[in-house]
């Protein structure tokens, strides 16, 4: 299986700053990498998919880099709605896997 | 609008079954690759299965022989049959369509506890 490892595990921000999460596959997935947040208690959610594709709806001020085995996700500027868990998935092979998260919290 | 609402979920003891089912609106289970995906409580996120389009189905090896992935095209409807389940099957389940034939996973429902305890 390929695994996937997300840094940092927890990251304190505050609103306005720029955030960069960071996601590492174990083996090449090309841009088969994807991104989604979840709030508490609600789904996850899609914010990036093959690497840097903006899903329709989702605000520009989140994009996403990387193709290979390094990719990063940056929110340019952090709303208070941003704060949430963010993961990383590839889809590249099956089992289809996710990163541990990111909880990023308020500062 | 695509709407997916799953149900089923609830409180089995251990080497019992149960059958999860997740009604889709807005488009076609049969046209897309649909999966199930699970969250343990308290931990992250983790793929369980997919059936394409074509019928084909994958599971992740947790699951390989005790989980089986269905669709009732009348429906419009995926299932999920569980047996021989375990204490560390307890999760949330939530199924998630991979619009048209795209990997990732767009929209999710809203999720369903089974909770394995004896």
């Amino acid at each position: 299986d390929i695994q996937m490892t997300q840094s940092p595990s927890s990251l304190s921000a505050s609103v306005g700053d720029r955030v960069t999460i960071t996601c590492r596959a174990s083996q090449s997935i090309s841009s088969y990498l994807n991104w989604y947040h979840q709030k508490p208690g609600k789904a996850p959610k899609l914010l990036i998919y093959a690497a840097s594709g903006l899903q329709s709806g989702v605000p520009s001020r989140f994009s996403g880099s990387g193709s290979g085995t390094d990719f990063t996700l940056t929110i340019s500027s952090l709303q208070p709605e941003d704060f949430a868990t963010y993961y990383c998935q590839q889809s590249y092979g099956i089992p289809y896997t996710f990163g541990q998260g990111t909880k990023l919290e308020i500062k | 609008e695509v709407q997916l609402v799953e149900s089923g979920g609830g409180l089995v003891q251990p080497g019992g079954s149960l059958r999860l089912s997740c009604a889709a609106s807005g488009f076609t289970v049969s046209s897309t690759y649909m999966n199930w995906v699970r969250q343990a409580p308290g931990k992250g996120l983790e793929w369980v299965s997919v059936i394409y389009s074509g019928g084909n189905t994958l599971y992740a090896g947790s699951v390989k022989g005790r989980f089986t992935i269905s669709r009732d095209d009348s429906k419009n409807t995926l299932n999920l049959q569980m047996n021989s389940l375990r204490t560390e099957d307890t999760a949330v389940y939530y199924c998630a369509r991979a619009p048209g034939a795209s990997k990732w996973f767009d929209p999710w429902g809203q999720g369903t506890l089974v909770t394995v305890s004896s």
